[in-house]
C-alpha cells in the first residue's frame, strides 16, 4: 500500500531533550515536506526536500533540523524542543515528474512540549 | 505577499443542502490551487486542483471548485452534503514549477442531520 509513515504518532517530551520525528514514503517520491499545524493558523511548511541531499527552508524553519540521506526518509529534529513547537506535524510527499503535484500525507504527530 | 485566506473558520450545513467554502488567495501571478480534506485524527488527502484551463474543476467525493481570476477566489462547492463531508477543509497554493505551498487556516465542516 502507498503511503506516508510517520513515528512516533505520539509524543510529549520536556524543553530542551533532542528528539527526532521519522518520516518514510514507499512511493518513491523525489520531494517530501514538513508542516506543521496550529488552530487558526492550518498547516505552515517548516522545510521542504527536491530530492536526496537537497533541502530548503519553508516558512517556518526556526528551531528545526531536517535531512535527506536516502530518498525515502525524511526526519525533522528538535535539537532543543521549547513549549511553542508543541503542535502537530504532518509530513507528505509527491512526485516531481508529470504534472501532479499531488502531496500525499501522513497521518501525523502530535508533540507536546513541557 | 502570498497568502491564502479562508473567510469562515466554521461552518455549519444540513446534510442534503448544499456547500459553499470560501477561498481567496493573493499572489503574484496565478498559482496552483488546491483543495484538501482532513477527517477527524487524519492526514489530509487532496479533494481537486486547478492549474489551468476550464475554470470548473471537479474532484472527489462529488465536489466541485470555480477559480475566478477577477475575484482571486477559488470556491469549493457540493451540491448535497452527507454526513460523512463533516471535517475540516484547507484550501492550498502553490508556485507553478515551485515547491512551496501556502495553506488557509480551514474552515470546518458541521453537518446537522
Amino acid at each position: 500500500e502507498a503511503q506516508v509513515t510517520q513515528n512516533p504518532r505520539y509524543l510529549i517530551t520536556v524543553t530542551g531533550k533532542k528528539l527526532t520525528v521519522t518520516c518514510s514514503q514507499n512511493m518513491n517520491h523525489e520531494y517530501m515536506s514538513w508542516y506543521r499545524q496550529d488552530p487558526g493558523l492550518g498547516l505552515r511548511q517548516i522545510y521542504y526536500s527536491m530530492n536526496v541531499e537537497v533541502t530548503d527552508k519553508g516558512d517556518v524553519p526556526e528551531g528545526y533540523k531536517v535531512s535527506r540521506k536516502e530518498k525515502r526518509n525524511f526526519p525533522l529534529i528538535l535539537e532543543s524542543p521549547s513549549p511553542n513547537q508543541t503542535s502537530l506535524y504532518f509530513c507528505a510527499s509527491r512526485t516531481t515528474g508529470g504534472n501532479s503535484y499531488e502531496q500525499y500525507f501522513g497521518p501525523g504527530t502530535r508533540l507536546t512540549v513541557t | 505577499a502570498q497568502s491564502v485566506t479562508q473567510p469562515d473558520i466554521h461552518i455549519t450545513v444540513s446534510e442534503g443542502a448544499s456547500l459553499e467554502l470560501r477561498c481567496n488567495y493573493s499572489y503574484g501571478a496565478t498559482p496552483y490551487l488546491f483543495w484538501y480534506v482532513q477527517s477527524p485524527g487524519q492526514g489530509l488527502q487532496l479533494l481537486l486542483k486547478y492549474f489551468s484551463g476550464d475554470t470548473l474543476v471537479q474532484g472527489i467525493k462529488g465536489f466541485e471548485a470555480e477559480f475566478k481570476r477577477s475575484q482571486s477566489s477559488f470556491n469549493l462547492r457540493k451540491p448535497s452534503v452527507h454526513w460523512s463531508d463533516a471535517a475540516e477543509y484547507f484550501c492550498a497554493v502553490g508556485a507553478p514549477g515551485g515547491f512551496k505551498t501556502i495553506f488557509g487556516a480551514g474552515t470546518r465542516l458541521f453537518v446537522k442531520a
